[in-house]
C-alpha cells in the first residue's frame, strides 16, 4: 500500500514570496492533516479535512496560510507571504476517519524562508 | 489546552539495554494516544496505537502502557539496537475539548554499538 506522498521535499524562499505544498494521501482515507514542525517541536496541527470539508482550521494562520483539498483527495497548503518564522517542515498525515484512527505521515517538506 | 511533556528530552544507552520513554498529559479526556518515531530529515512513522479502553500495546520489541487516569504513558523498548536511535514522540489525540493530536517535544534517544 502506498504511503502518504508529499511534494517537493525541500523548498527555499525568499520572504513575501509564496509557496505552495502538495500532498496525496493514502487511497481511501476520509481525514487529510496539515502540520507544521519547528526545529525541535513537536508538529502543530494547521487544518484537517473530512473530505473536502474543513474540520478544524483554528491554529491556521488565515492572513497567510490556505489550504484545500480538491475532489476530497489530493490538497494543496499555500503561503503568501512568507515569513522568516515559517521556516518548518510541513507534514501532512491521514487517517481513515478522524478520531480513533490511526495517523500515517508523508516525508514532509522542509521550508527555508530567507 | 492539552499539553504533553516527555522525559527524557535526550538518552544514551549501550546496545541491548532495555529502556523506557516516559510521557505525561494534563487532560486525561483522551480518545486514543499514538506513538511515533521520527528520524533526522523524515516524517513521522506510527509504532503503536493505544485506545483509551486499552492499558497496553504490544508490537515486537516495542511496548506502550497507557494510564489514562494519572495521564501517563510509557513506551518500552527491549534489547535496544543502534537502528532504534530517533526521537521518539508522543501524542495523545483529544482532551481540553479537541479532537487533536497534540504532541510532545519527543525524547531523542540514541543507541551506541
Amino acid at each position: 500500500e502506498a504511503g502518504v506522498a508529499q511534494s517537493p521535499r525541500y523548498k527555499i524562499i525568499e520572504k513575501r514570496q509564496s509557496v505552495a505544498f502538495w500532498c496525496n494521501p493514502i487511497s481511501g482515507h476520509a481525514t487529510l492533516y496539515w502540520y507544521q514542525q519547528i526545529l525541535g517541536q513537536g508538529p502543530k496541527l494547521l487544518i484537517q479535512f473530512q473530505n473536502n470539508g474543513v474540520v478544524d482550521d483554528s491554529q491556521l494562520p488565515k492572513d497567510r496560510f490556505s489550504a484545500e483539498r480538491l475532489k476530497g483527495v489530493d490538497s494543496t497548503l499555500k503561503i503568501q507571504p512568507a515569513k522568516l518564522e515559517d521556516s518548518a517542515v510541513y507534514l501532512c498525515a491521514s487517517s481513515l476517519e478522524g478520531v480513533y484512527n490511526e495517523q500515517f505521515f508523508g516525508p514532509g517538506t522542509r521550508l527555508t524562508v530567507l | 489546552k492539552q499539553e504533553v511533556t516527555q522525559i527524557p528530552a535526550a538518552l544514551s544507552v549501550p546496545e541491548g539495554e532495555n529502556l523506557v520513554l516516559n510521557c505525561s498529559f494534563t487532560d486525561s479526556a483522551i480518545y486514543n494516544l499514538q506513538w511515533f518515531r521520527q528520524d533526522p530529515g523524515k516524517g513521522l512513522t506510527s509504532l503503536l496505537l493505544i485506545q483509551s479502553s486499552q492499558r497496553e500495546q504490544t508490537s515486537g520489541r516495542l511496548n506502550a502502557s497507557l494510564d489514562k487516569s494519572s495521564g501517563r504513558s510509557t513506551l518500552y523498548i527491549a534489547a535496544s539496537q543502534p537502528g532504534d536511535s530517533a526521537t521518539y514522540l508522543c501524542a495523545p489525540e483529544g482532551g481540553a475539548g479537541s479532537y487533536q493530536l497534540t504532541f510532545g517535544k519527543g525524547t531523542k534517544l540514541s543507541v551506541i554499538p
